[in-house]
């Protein structure tokens, strides 16, 4: 099947700084990727849903200043959580399709943060 | 996309097949049902898709009632590592939403 990386797998980051997580379709271009947010022991959270070339379209309740995200290009989503606070702890779970036509999705390996 | 209904949690022997259930009663037409897994602290992972027949891969099986308004994943013959959490989920696009799911505890 095909693959999807996440980079970092772990970051740790101090309160108030920024903090980039990279997303990539390793072997096909993946026209559309979504984000997601998963607090421990809870399910995972849709955040948005990026089309490269376009400006992501957010979950209701989900700051898109806050998070900010960049599909440049069919293999390279970025998820940038700005100005980062504990609350913002979490795992964070990229996943990419084909698109629309394509029932098969596939997710990263999860990225966690921990902001102190 | 419609809703689902899941066990929050159970107990399998390995060896033994694990059924796992799932209601989607509000399920439309062009809505396939789909399952998924996650492993503690992964990415999800794919197991099996259908619309309306039964169906069968390496992983597991589906089966689908004829009103569509359930389903059963099978994993025949359950192993320790199949202990995860699994994942109900309906929908006619692309865009997953995921709800509680079913964890799962293989025990030896």
């Amino acid at each position: 099947g095909a693959v999807v990386s996440q980079h970092p797998s772990r970051v740790i980051c101090k309160s108030g700084t920024s903090v980039k997580i990279e997303c990539r379709s390793l072997d096909f271009q993946a026209t559309t990727m979504f984000w997601y947010r998963q607090f421990p022991k809870q399910s995972l959270m849709l955040m948005a849903t990026s089309n490269e070339g376009s400006k992501a379209t957010y979950e209701q309740g989900v700051e898109k200043d806050k998070f900010l995200i960049n599909h440049a290009s069919l293999t390279l989503s970025t998820l940038t959580v700005t100005s980062a606070h504990p609350e913002d702890s979490s795992f964070y779970i990229c996943s990419a399709t084909l698109g629309e036509d394509s029932y098969e999705q596939y997710f990263g390996p999860g990225t966690r943060l921990t902001v102190t | 996309d419609a809703k689902t209904t899941q066990p929050p949690s159970m107990d399998c022997a390995e060896g033994r097949a694990a059924n796992l259930p799932c209601n989607h009663s509000t399920i439309s037409g062009n809505e396939y049902v789909y399952w998924y897994r996650q492993i503690h602290s992964q990415g999800p992972q794919y197991i099996i898709h259908g619309l309306k027949n039964n169906e069968t891969n390496e992983m597991a099986s589906l089966i689908i009632t004829e009103d569509r308004k359930s389903s059963t994943l099978i994993l025949p013959h359950a192993t320790l590592r199949d202990t995860a959490v699994y994942y109900c989920i309906v929908r006619a696009g692309f865009k997953t939403i995921f709800g509680a799911g079913t964890r799962l505890f293989v025990k030896a």
